[in-house]
């Protein structure tokens, strides 16, 4: 079983601050899944990262895969309240049928 | 376009009760899993259906059991509701193995309270 932790568990930030969370495992990703769960709602896939090393970015958010891909980062720049959520990472793989998340980060963007 | 959804949104139970949530996707997904969340600690797995026909426990399986009625449909079953039970249920689903992109799609919870 691949060990997920995400870090920090909480983060509350003020509106325009800058924020990074953290996905990291003892075992190496074949790729990774960042999710996003606003409050009342399922969450909702951000982006995927498959190649060590992966930088991608989407609006403020950028995504950073690991060059040995058994980490990934989650980077907001200039953060706006529409950010509060909870940001899940999860491994994905060939024949990856049984889905296990981190426990998450829950960031909280102040206005 | 539905994806997934899951019923009912709210319910009470008192403990010993009984009851069922629903789970059906349209998107003819194979996968499709049962997770709780609770405050502080993400999402569990409950029990997941590779595909249609088979299910299997995942981290938290005790005290639920659950069926795949058929592709569309996976429900979960609480025999007798215990208060630890007191949780948010998801559904999801997604296609068969995994191609880059390949999304995990979930319904919008049930708030499950047992007094």
């Amino acid at each position: 079983t691949q060990l997920l932790e995400q870090s920090p568990q909480f983060l509350s930030i003020q509106e325009g601050e800058n924020l990074t969370v953290y996905c990291n495992s003892s075992s190496v990703f074949s790729s990774l899944q960042w999710y996003r769960q606003e409050p009342g709602e399922g969450p909702v896939l951000l982006v995927t990262v498959v190649t060590g090393g992966e930088v991608k970015k989407l609006k403020r958010l950028t995504f950073q895969f690991g060059d040995a891909r058994k980490d990934s980062s989650l980077h907001i720049t200039a953060a706006q309240p529409g950010d509060t959520g909870l940001y899940l990472c999860v491994p994905r793989g060939a024949n990856d049928y049984k889905l296990s998340f981190g426990a998450g980060t829950t960031v909280t963007v102040r206005a | 376009n539905a994806g997934v959804t899951q019923t009912p949104k709210f319910q009470v139970l008192k403990t010993g009760q009984s009851m069922t949530l629903q789970c059906a996707q349209d998107m003819n997904h194979n996968s499709m899993y049962w997770y709780r969340q609770d405050p502080g600690m993400g999402l569990r797995l409950i029990y997941y259906s590779a595909s249609e026909g088979t299910t299997d426990k995942g981290e938290v399986p005790n005290g639920y059991n659950v069926s795949r009625l058929n592709k569309r449909e996976f429900s979960l079953r609480l025999e007798s509701a215990a208060p630890s039970q007191t949780s948010v249920y998801f559904c999801a689903s997604k296609e068969q193995g995994f191609r880059s992109g390949n999304t995990i799609y979930f319904g919008e919870g049930s708030w499950l309270t047992v007094v």
